[in-house]
């Protein structure tokens, strides 16, 4: 079975680092895009971001470019957000999804269930 | 940005209804790189419609998609109680790639 499985829920404070997971099995994790999307509470979807997991190829929504940061590991069949610093308005779930295939141009047809952020005070 | 904007933002039907989404582009979308999503509350989002108009793997022929340029539709053509949800479209043209802020279809 093709699956994403997502690290689990975090409550940080502000200033905090965060590492979140995603980790892809059923498939070759090196010929496909992952991308990450946020949802806030009560909100739609936002694209954040994607990466290439065989080069590390990495494109960034101005939005999110420099308020963090998109990694992968190949030989584990992972990606990752991460945060240095963290801000209450990060608070929302945040999605891993896999892209429909290896072109630059995919929507996502593989998606994690979701890792829940909160950060407060 | 290609900037996305959905209509109506909710959708009030009853079951076996027809339902008509429209999502128009502020750009082009090339080459059909039009995608549209169904999420319902505590699940991931899943995807219906690819390249504007072809049915991801195990959707029901019901959903359809349609448009291109700047208008795009997504239609369910007889709604059933599993449908009510919130759809999203979605661009893969451009960069950054962007989504619609989605329409709510619920249940009349």
């Amino acid at each position: 079975e093709v699956q994403l499985v997502q690290s689990g829920a975090e409550v940080k404070k502000p200033g905090e680092s965060l590492k979140i997971s995603c980790k892809g099995s059923g498939y070759k994790s090196t010929s496909y895009w992952i991308g990450w999307v946020r949802q806030m509470p009560g909100k739609g979807l936002e694209w954040m971001g994607i990466i290439y997991p065989d080069d590390s190829h990495t494109r960034y929504s101005p939005s999110f470019q420099g308020q963090v940061t998109i990694s992968a590991d190949k030989a584990i069949s992972s990606a990752y957000l991460q945060w240095s610093s963290l801000k209450a308005s990060d608070t929302a779930m945040y999605y891993c999804a896999r892209g429909t295939s290896g072109s630059y141009h995919h929507a996502f047809d593989i998606w994690g269930q979701g890792t829940m952020v909160t950060v407060s005070s | 940005d290609n900037v996305l904007t959905q209509s109506p933002g909710t959708l009030s039907l009853s079951p076996g209804e027809r339902a008509t989404l429209s999502c128009r582009a502020s750009q082009s979308v090339s080459s059909f790189y039009l995608a549209w999503y169904q999420h319902k509350p505590g699940q991931a989002p899943r995807l219906l419609i690819y390249g504007a108009f072809a049915r991801a793997t195990g959707i029901p022929d019901r959903f359809s998609g349609s448009g291109s340029g700047t208008d795009f539709t997504l239609t369910i053509s007889s709604l059933e109680p599993e449908d009510f949800a919130v759809y999203y479209c979605h661009q893969y043209d451009t960069s950054p790639r962007t989504f619609g802020q989605g329409t709510k279809v619920e249940i009349k």
